[in-house]
Order: structure tokens, then C-alpha cells, then sequence
């Protein structure tokens, strides 16, 4: 069958770093997706990895191991902003989005 | 503002009542999504469309229909409600390339009871 793994709640402190870590089990891949989402609202997209290896985009990094089925999400110098859920999604061989079920991350001044 | 606009944005219902929840982009995508969103769960997709007049079975497609007339429009219906069925439904699009991410509506909370 199809899975994503991530843990479903991390703490942090303001200013600090943290890594979100998603493993996924997919029919074929197609990329792997990271979104965020703040409670009540939609999910808006962050990241997009299709190769091995790390993508920055600002305080946001994603880093993807194919071989591993391994990917994580590094957000730096943490703001309380931050504090949301964060989704893993994998495309599989049919260009489907399979989706974790989140990361809620909970900033602590 | 470009983007997705769905309708309504929360409603409560009776089990056994007809709803069809609204979903229009002008963004002029291709590829168009129905996801719902429980507790504890990922999104699950529910239908979706690669194209205007053509649709396909999510992974959770019971009870659920769907049309796409034309590229902007992407209804869901729910025939005949149940209490199951109680949940956050997001509409989503994509230009439909495989490194370009769907782009999510507000979403419907929708209660059945």
C-alpha cells in the first residue's frame, strides 16, 4: 500500500531550528510536496523536491533521499508564525498526491 | 484576486439531504481536486479531473459525484448525506505538470446530522 509517515507534534522555541522528517512509501514517484497549513485555514504550498538533495528558499529548507523514501523539512530562526501544521505529500505513479497526516508544530517563546 | 473561491463556507445538514458544494478557479487550470480533511488523517481525495469533461475516482469516492462542464466549474455532490460524511472539503487545482502544486480553495466545513 501507499503510507507517509511524519510525527504528529514537535515542539520548539522561538529563534531555534527544527526538522520535520516525512518518509513515504509510494507506488513509482513523481516529487515530493511540503505545505503549510494554520488551523481553519487552506494548506498553501511550500516546497517541491524531485531530486536528492536539499532546496532553500529562504528559512525554508526540504531535502529529499529517493533511495531512502526519505524527505524533511528544516525551518530556521523559527518565528511564532511558524506554528501550523505541516503536510508531506508524495506523487505517486499516477501523478496522485498521497498526503501525510501533518506535523502540527507548536512555537514556544 | 486570482485563485479559488468554494461555496458555501460551512453549513450544517440533514442526513438524507442532497448538497452540492462549489468550486471555481480562474486561474485556468487543467487538473481540478475534491479533498476532504479528518482528525488524524491526511487529505484523502476524493474525485478529481485532469481535464474539462473528464473525471476520476479518488481513493474515497463513495457517495460523492462530480462534474466538470467546463475548465472554471468543479462540483461536488453528495447524494444523500450521512453522518460519515461530516468533515473540511478542500477543492484544489494544479496546471497539471508533475512539479506544479495544487493550490487549495478555503474549504466547506460541512456537519451532517
Amino acid at each position: 500500500g501507499q503510507n507517509i509517515d511524519q510525527p504528529t507534534e514537535m515542539t520548539a522555541t522561538e529563534g531555534a531550528i527544527v526538522q520535520i522528517n516525512c518518509t513515504y512509501q509510494t507506488s513509482g514517484f513523481n516529487g515530493l510536496f511540503w505545505y503549510q497549513q494554520h488551523a481553519g485555514e487552506a494548506p498553501t504550498f511550500l516546497s517541491y523536491n524531485v531530486l536528492d538533495g536539499l532546496e532553500e528558499k529562504g528559512r525554508f529548507s526540504s531535502f529529499l533521499s529517493r533511495s531512502k523514501g526519505y524527505s524533511y523539512l528544516l525551518l530556521k530562526e523559527l518565528q511564532m508564525k511558524d506554528s501550523a501544521s505541516y503536510l508531506c505529500a508524495a506523487r505517486d505513479s499516477n501523478y496522485q498526491l498521497i498526503w501525510g497526516a501533518g506535523t502540527k508544530l507548536i512555537i514556544k517563546p | 484576486i486570482a485563485g479559488i473561491t468554494q461555496a458555501p463556507t460551512s453549513q450544517i445538514l440533514a442526513a438524507g439531504r442532497r448538497m452540492t458544494l462549489r468550486c471555481t478557479q480562474d486561474m485556468r487550470h487543467n487538473a481540478m481536486y475534491w479533498y476532504r480533511q479528518d482528525l488524524g488523517l491526511g487529505l484523502r481525495l476524493i474525485h478529481y479531473s485532469n481535464t474539462a469533461g473528464t473525471t476520476g475516482k479518488g481513493e474515497v469516492p463513495d457517495g460523492y459525484s462530480v462534474s466538470r462542464a467546463n475548465t472554471d466549474d468543479f462540483p461536488l455532490t453528495l447524494a444523500s448525506a450521512v453522518p460519515s460524511q461530516t468533515s473540511v472539503y478542500f477543492c484544489a487545482s494544479s496546471e497539471g505538470a508533475s512539479n506544479q502544486p495544487q493550490h487549495f480553495g478555503d474549504g466547506t466545513r460541512l456537519s451532517i446530522l
